[in-house]
Formats: structure tokens, C-alpha cells, sequence
């Protein structure tokens, strides 16, 4: 168990609706990054929050945005959802930017679009 | 540009040694991870290198050289719970992105 938790667990969604997937931090920790995860593909790098403010992204449209609150928990939002959007979301938080630190994943949100 | 490269899959014998190689391109290399992932979980930590040579950590040591732009894990005593993939994962310098290989499938026979 890290301390990084995600919500829901799965979630089916039909080709254009949105979709907000939810993670909370593991305690002390100010960084958190989202990626997603194809079956059978390393993780691909969406983008990374810290202390509330973007701060990197990954090769993924605008339609994919995210927020971190205060309390450092994070969301990651999808509109318009397309069918290559099913995979597994996973979010990883870490104690600050330092390139040293570890990132904790959470387990993850399987979402299947239709 | 980034790029990782590594086995798609490997099988090993229980009890015995196994490595898995990994190599890489990066603008700017700022540290390397190797995370172990079950299938249906979330990848979990192993090891940590950012200088060359070799960290061990129980039956499990991390290699690094930079100039080589490749590292391995190697795996000791295997047990049929390591069955898992296994995932190279390098920081850029530039961005501080953390970019994943594809991941290594490791199949343990008894």
C-alpha cells in the first residue's frame, strides 16, 4: 500500500461524454503526476502538478486537463472521450519536484470507453 | 529525442538468476527507475540509479552506466511471485519527465 488512492476503481463511458477520474496524495506530498496506461504499454507520461500549477505535459490534446487542489489531491478531466482513451489511469504522487524522489502510484482507474 | 528499449518478454526457472537489460536515449539523463508491476496493479518502486554501478537491494540489484545509456535488473532466487513485468523508467533533465519503457514480461517456470 502506498498511501495514493484513486477513484473510481472502473468506469464505462460512451465515445464523446467526459470524465473526471480522482486521486488523493500519498500525506506530505506536494507533487502528483496522471499517465495512462494501454494494455500491454509502459505508462505515458499525461502531465505533472505542483503545488496546484501545471508544471509539464506529455504529448496529449488540450481535451485532457487536470487540477490539484490545496489540500494536494488531484483530478484529471477527459472530454469528448474517443475509443483509444480506454486504458488504465494512474497517478503517482511524490514529496516535491526533486529529480531524487520516488513517485508512489495509486491503483489505478480502468476506464473502457464504448 | 527519448527512447527505451527493452525485452518484451523473458522466462526463467524458478530459484534461478535472471537478467533484464534496458537501454536508453535521452537529451538529458537524470536518473533511472526500475518498477515491478502485476498485472491489473499499479507499477511499485524496486531501485533508484543516477550513478554508475550497481545498488542491491535483496535479491534484487540495479545497474547503471551513463555513458552506455544502459542499465539491468538483475533478479536472484527467483520465486514464482516475481511473475510480473517489469519497467525501465528514465527522467529526462530537460523537463523532468519520467519516461517509461514498454515493460519487460517476465514468465517464472517451476
Amino acid at each position: 500500500e502506498t498511501g495514493v488512492t484513486q477513484s473510481p476503481t472502473h468506469l464505462i463511458k460512451t465515445r464523446g461524454q467526459q470524465v473526471t477520474l480522482r486521486c488523493s496524495s500519498q500525506s506530505g506530498h506536494n507533487t502528483v503526476s496522471w499517465y495512462q496506461q494501454a494494455l500491454g504499454q509502459g505508462p505515458q507520461f499525461i502531465f505533472q502538478y505542483y503545488r496546484e500549477e501545471e508544471n509539464g505535459r506529455g504529448n496529449f490534446p488540450p481535451r485532457f486537463s487536470g487540477l490539484q487542489f490545496p489540500n494536494y489531491s488531484s483530478e484529471l478531466n477527459v472530454n469528448a472521450l474517443e475509443l483509444d482513451d480506454s486504458a488504465l489511469y494512474l497517478c503517482a504522487s511524490s514529496i516535491t519536484l526533486s529529480s531524487a524522489d520516488t513517485q508512489y502510484f495509486g491503483p489505478g482507474t480502468r476506464l473502457t470507453v464504448l | 529525442g527519448q527512447n527505451i528499449d527493452q525485452p518484451t518478454e523473458m522466462t526463467a526457472t524458478e530459484g534461478a538468476i535472471v537478467q533484464i537489460n534496458c537501454t536508453y536515449q535521452t537529451s538529458g539523463f537524470n536518473g533511472l527507475f526500475w518498477y515491478q508491476q502485476h498485472a491489473g496493479e499499479a507499477p511499485t518502486f524496486l531501485s533508484y540509479n543516477v550513478l554508475d554501478g550497481l545498488e542491491e537491494k535483496g535479491r534484487f540489484s540495479s545497474f547503471l552506466s551513463r555513458s552506455k545509456g544502459y542499465s539491468y535488473l538483475l533478479l536472484k532466487e527467483l520465486q514464482m511471485k516475481d511473475s510480473a513485468s517489469y519497467l525501465c523508467a528514465v527522467r529526462d533533465r530537460k523537463d523532468d519527465k519520467i519516461i517509461f519503457g514498454k515493460g519487460t514480461r517476465l514468465h517464472i517456470l517451476p
